[in-house]
């Protein structure tokens, strides 16, 4: 069975500090998918990056970057230079894709709150 | 391109009752995927549907069906609804298999 954990439940920074959320997944197949999600205090999923099981380079997209580490079955996400509006809830997300089945499993999430 | 639009957007429901949510797709999309979310639990998968059948479902009681229309439209119902169904319901859309979700805004039930 696939499973995701996310261990930091809350993570409260100062404006500008650089964070790190940390995902951990577990899978027994070759192939599959990670994703980060952001759900603002609206409810809305949003969705931030997805990374197949066969590229393991990082990502960097503005002020965001994504370290994947097959080896330690990681994922991590990390903001530089923090701002107030990056205050959310972070999922992390885990596909198996097993035939046609795209059924996500999530990790609990992160709650970040950024402080001015 | 419009974004998943979900309908309606709060609900509120006394046991017992039943309730349906209606979900709009990406336009172009065909795979419709249904997430329920509570402080205790999480997001968990409910069901998906692609090209009108049901291709995969979570560890739901059977009180939580749906049924997805010819033009990838989503609807999912709830009967005997329990206190514990109250929950931001959300729906998710993608293009192709695999693919990305991308969610709606969500349904919140309250159940009383």
């Amino acid at each position: 069975a696939q499973k995701v954990t996310q261990a930091q439940t809350e993570i409260s920074v100062v404006e500008k500090e650089d964070v790190t959320l940390d995902c951990v997944y577990e899978t027994r197949d070759t192939t599959y998918y990670l994703f980060w999600y952001k759900q603002p205090p609206s409810g809305e999923l949003v969705f931030l990056i997805r990374r197949n099981s066969f590229d393991e380079q990082n990502e960097i997209s503005g002020r965001y970057s994504w370290n994947f580490q097959k080896s330690t079955s990681s994922f991590n996400f990390t903001i530089t230079a923090s701002q107030v509006v990056d205050s959310a809830v972070y999922f992390c997300a885990l596909s198996e894709q097993s035939g046609a089945n795209s059924k996500l499993t999530f990790g609990k999430g992160i709650t970040l709150s950024v402080r001015p | 391109k419009a974004g998943v639009t979900q309908t309606p957007r709060y609900l509120i429901k006394t046991r017992g009752q039943q309730v349906t949510l209606s979900c709009s797709p990406i336009s172009g999309h065909r795979s419709v995927s249904w997430y329920q979310q509570t402080p205790g639990q999480g997001l968990q998968f409910l069901f998906e549907y692609f090209s009108e059948t049901q291709r995969n479902k979570g560890n739901f009681p059977g009180r939580f069906s749906g049924r997805q229309f010819s033009n990838s439209r989503s609807e999912m119902n709830v009967s005997t609804l329990e206190l514990g169904d109250s929950a931001l319901y959300l729906c998710a859309s993608s293009s192709r298999d695999p693919g990305t979700q991308y969610f709606g805004p969500g349904t919140r039930l309250t159940v009383l």
